[in-house]
This record gives C-alpha cells, sequence and structure tokens, in this order.
C-alpha cells in the first residue's frame, strides 16, 4: 500500500516568513495530493491540492509543488501569519493515506 | 447543509463498554469514509462506504470494530468491548466519487476515551 513521510515534524518561523513542508509517497500510481490544516479540536481542513499532470498550483499565499520523478511534494507558505499556526498534514491518494503531520508554529 | 456532524463530540467509557458514533455527511455527496487519528499522528483509514455499499473494511483495526450506512445517507461506527488502546479520534470524511473527487470534508470528530 502507499506511505507517506513527511518532514519536519516540527516547524517554528518568525511571523512573515516562509515556511517549506515536504512529503514522499511509494505508490507512482498515486495521482492527487491534497493538504490539509487541523486546529486544536476540529477535523482537518482541505486547503489545497495537486493532480499529477500538474507540477505546481498556487492560492494566494499557499503553493504545492510535485515532482513526479522523485516522488515528492512540497507545501509553501509564504508572508506566514500567527494564524496559519496549526497541524499540516500531506496526503496521497490511494485511500487518502496521510503523513504523519508538522506542527507549525508562526511567532509574532 | 454546513458539512459533515458528527456525534458525540466527546465519549467516556468505561473498557469492555460498546459505543456507537455517527456520522451524517454532506447530502449530495455518495462517499463516506471512517478514520481514527491518534495524538500526534496523521488520520488512519479503517473503512469506506459508496452510497449503503461498504467497499473496503479489511482495514479495520480488528472484529470488534464494524460500520454500517444503511440507508446511503448517515453512517455508524461501532466498537464494542472497548479497549484502552481504543482511545483516539475517531474522524468522518465525506466526498462526491468520480473521476475528479478531490480531498474529503471532514467533520470535527468524536474523541473516544477509555478509562
Amino acid at each position: 500500500g502507499e506511505n507517506v513521510e513527511q518532514h519536519p515534524s516540527t516547524l517554528s518561523v518568525q511571523e512573515g516568513d516562509s515556511a517549506v513542508i515536504k512529503c514522499t509517497y511509494s505508490d507512482s500510481a498515486s495521482n492527487y495530493f491534497p493538504w490539509y490544516k487541523q486546529e486544536l479540536g476540529k477535523g482537518p481542513q482541505l486547503i489545497i491540492d495537486i493532480r499529477s499532470n500538474v507540477g505546481e498550483k498556487k492560492d494566494q499565499r499557499i503553493a504545492v509543488t510535485l515532482n513526479k520523478t522523485a516522488k515528492h511534494f512540497s507545501l509553501h507558505i509564504t508572508e506566514t501569519q500567527p494564524e496559519d499556526s496549526a497541524v499540516y498534514f500531506c496526503a496521497a491518494w490511494g485511500m487518502l493515506t496521510f503523513g504523519g503531520g508538522t506542527r507549525l508554529m508562526v511567532k509574532p | 447543509d454546513t458539512g459533515v456532524s458528527q456525534d458525540p463530540r466527546h465519549k467516556i467509557t468505561k473498557r469492555g463498554q460498546n459505543v456507537t458514533f455517527r456520522c451524517d455527511p454532506i447530502s449530495e455527496h455518495n462517499r463516506l469514509y471512517w478514520y481514527r487519528q491518534t495524538l500526534g499522528q496523521g488520520p488512519e483509514f479503517l473503512t469506506y462506504f459508496q452510497n449503503e455499499a461498504q467497499l473496503e473494511k479489511s482495514r479495520l483495526l480488528s472484529d470488534r470494530f464494524s460500520a454500517e450506512r444503511p440507508k446511503g445517507s448517515f453512517s455508524t461506527l461501532e466498537i464494542q468491548r472497548t479497549e484502552q488502546g481504543d482511545s483516539a479520534m475517531y474522524l468522518c470524511a465525506s466526498s462526491q466519487g468520480g473521476r475528479e473527487t478531490r480531498g474529503y470534508t471532514f467533520g470535527s470528530g468524536t474523541r473516544l476515551t477509555v478509562v
């Protein structure tokens, strides 16, 4: 089955800096890669996604890049704000296998 | 319809008791999924339904776990003879199946504590 590795497990940045979270996957048949944000006491919320026929996608301060050859994809958050602080999960489509999560802390 | 609803939000039960959780998906979504999430981990897939058919259940953690979606709308997840290791957040999600399926919409989860 699919295996998704996510790094780093925790990330602390200063407000206004950029944050990058990286994931690798094992199943070359996976073709859809969403990212979720989870705040305390809530379920994961989809923030951006990318399909395998696209190398990059951007939505305001958030972007995702995909390298199918290397089987890795990354989340980029620019101009971070305190409200970006949360746990972020990557996932790969098979039966939506999740990475272990990254706790992002944005210091004001 | 404002999203995926799960009930209860919290459940404390004694070891050995049975518990049942309910999930109401987004009304136009035909697929419904159950995940378990333990502290500090990503959600772990358990089972999913397309309409009333349970299409994948091999990932249910043991035969103490079962799920139903009798009319293709809401679903229930039951855990029999609960154990302390069952303590976790149980998440439900739904989606509209199809070629361009996007990521699921998750509910807020049911947090189970087994004492």
